[in-house]
């Protein structure tokens, strides 16, 4: 059974606090991405990563970054994070061409 | 023009009815597609993959894929209460190196008693 797991589910976190957020999969998938979530705007594609230390930006990349040491793992950083930032954060992996799978979801709440 | 396109609803269909849901896309040259549920609050699930033309069905869930009008439908037959969730399609084209999904906005469905 596939899994993709978040660090947390809820987060409360302060203006200007640096975050992140750790995402791990054990299927060893070569295709990890982190989404967030807002009413009425869907899924937004934040980064995704096709291989180890490799990163490519998608469609809301900024205030964001990521890193990917090992290929299991997928972690976003919020450097500075501003209230904007309020949102669902959602973690998936896939193999290529294959079935994408989701974590849980991270529900951040910046004060 | 959206690359993959839903209609938002709320969709509101009778128990016992069958629910339609439809999907349009852009890219000619996709290959692979997928519905997604989602329930409030929670990350999305995989109902449905489908990859060449005609019908699929699992259950009491049927995709449909038309490659040559770029339509992918998911209808739901017997329609319960549990149903009841947002519909996500989701795209496998050539954007990304191929590597990433595109995302419509999803259709909420309402199953009402």
């Amino acid at each position: 059974d596939v899994k993709v797991t978040q660090s947390s589910r809820y987060l409360v976190k302060r203006t200007g606090e640096k975050v992140f957020l750790e995402c791990v999969q054990d299927m060893d998938h070569e295709n990890m991405f982190w989404y967030r979530q807002d009413p009425g705007l869907g899924l937004r594609l934040i980064y995704f990563s096709y291989d180890v230390k490799m990163k490519e930006k998608g469609d809301i990349p900024e205030g964001y970054s990521v890193s990917r040491e090992k290929k299991e793992r997928f972690s976003l950083i919020l450097e500075s994070a501003s209230t904007n930032q309020t949102s669902m954060y959602l973690c998936a992996s896939r193999s290529y061409g294959e079935t994408q799978y989701f974590g849980p979801g991270t529900r951040l709440l910046v004060l | 023009q959206k690359e993959v396109e839903q209609n938002s609803g709320p969709l509101s269909v009778p128990e016992g009815a069958i629910a339609s849901l439809n999907c349009t896309y852009s890219d000619r040259v996709s290959q692979s597609f997928f519905w997604y549920r989602q329930y409030s609050g929670k990350s999305p699930e995989l109902i449905m993959s489908i990859y060449s033309n005609g019908d699929k069905e699992d259950g009491r869930f049927t995709a449909q894929l038309n490659k040559a009008s770029q339509y992918v439908s998911l209808l739901i037959r017997d329609s319960q209460p549990s149903d009841s969730a947002t519909y996500l399609c989701a795209v496998n084209g050539v954007t990304g190196g191929g590597n990433k999904l595109t995302f419509g906005t999803g259709t909420q469905l309402k199953v009402e008693l």
